[in-house]
């Protein structure tokens, strides 16, 4: 079984002060994780993966998380928010083999305010 | 663009129709994914197609079905509608079927149903 706890439903940030989304997961398996990020009356466009290379990963947009599998956690990061990262957030849990499926989050939006 | 096509975007209809669902992978792409998105259920995996199999269930409805065909397009088709069947569902493709490449979301077809 697998899951991920997005331990925030909303987060506040200033324009140019850090970002730190939170992401916890659950899994029997060496998972693949992944961020991804959905603007009003949008789709889904994904901005970073780990899938058991380097446990930094750089995404789109300056964004970046880091992989601690003693922490269980795959928190995303950003040095400095602009306007245009307003948007709904998911953290998700992919499993493995053909039978794959995505575990999404409940998703934690993000306020950019000036 | 995504690479991934839903058709119609959106889709209004009566309670105790049937409508389908169109979703194209992106070119090269074997798996196919179904997912619902409702504000209270969020993001629900809904089912799995390889390469032309089914690979995995989820939280379908029996009302619900789907397939994919020879030429990888796939449909999704509700019957019998019920007014909390509106949402937003969404199709994503991948390479393979273990999402080791990530995957491609398409930007989804809103259904309302009155």
């Amino acid at each position: 079984a697998q899951s991920v706890t997005q331990l925030d439903s909303h987060v506040s940030v200033s324009e140019g002060t850090p970002v730190l989304l939170r992401c916890n997961y659950s899994s029997s398996y060496s998972p693949s994780l992944f961020w991804y990020v959905q603007h009003p009356n949008k789709g889904l466009q994904l901005l970073l993966k780990y899938t058991s290379a380097a446990t930094l990963v750089k995404g789109i947009n300056g964004f970046e998380a880091e992989f601690k599998k003693s922490e269980t956690s795959f928190h995303l990061t950003k040095p400095s928010a602009h306007m245009s990262d307003a948007a709904e957030y998911f953290c998700v849990v992919s499993g493995t083999g053909t039978a794959s499926k995505l575990t999404f989050g409940t998703g934690t939006r993000l306020q950019v305010t000036l | 663009d995504s690479g991934v096509t839903q058709t119609p975007k959106h889709l209004i209809t009566a309670t105790g129709q049937r409508v389908t669902l169109r979703c194209s992978p992106r070119s090269g792409d074997l798996s196919v994914y179904w997912y619902q998105q409702s504000l209270d259920q969020g993001l629900q995996f809904l089912i799995h197609y390889y390469n032309g199999e089914e690979r995995a269930k989820g939280n379908i409805l029996e009302r619900f079905s789907a397939q994919q065909f020879p030429d990888l397009h796939s449909e999704l088709n509700l019957s019998s509608l019920e007014l909390g069947d509106s949402a937003l569902y969404f199709c994503a493709s991948s390479v393979r079927g273990d999402g080791l490449y990530g995957y491609t979301f398409g930007s989804g077809t809103r259904l309302t149903v009155v």
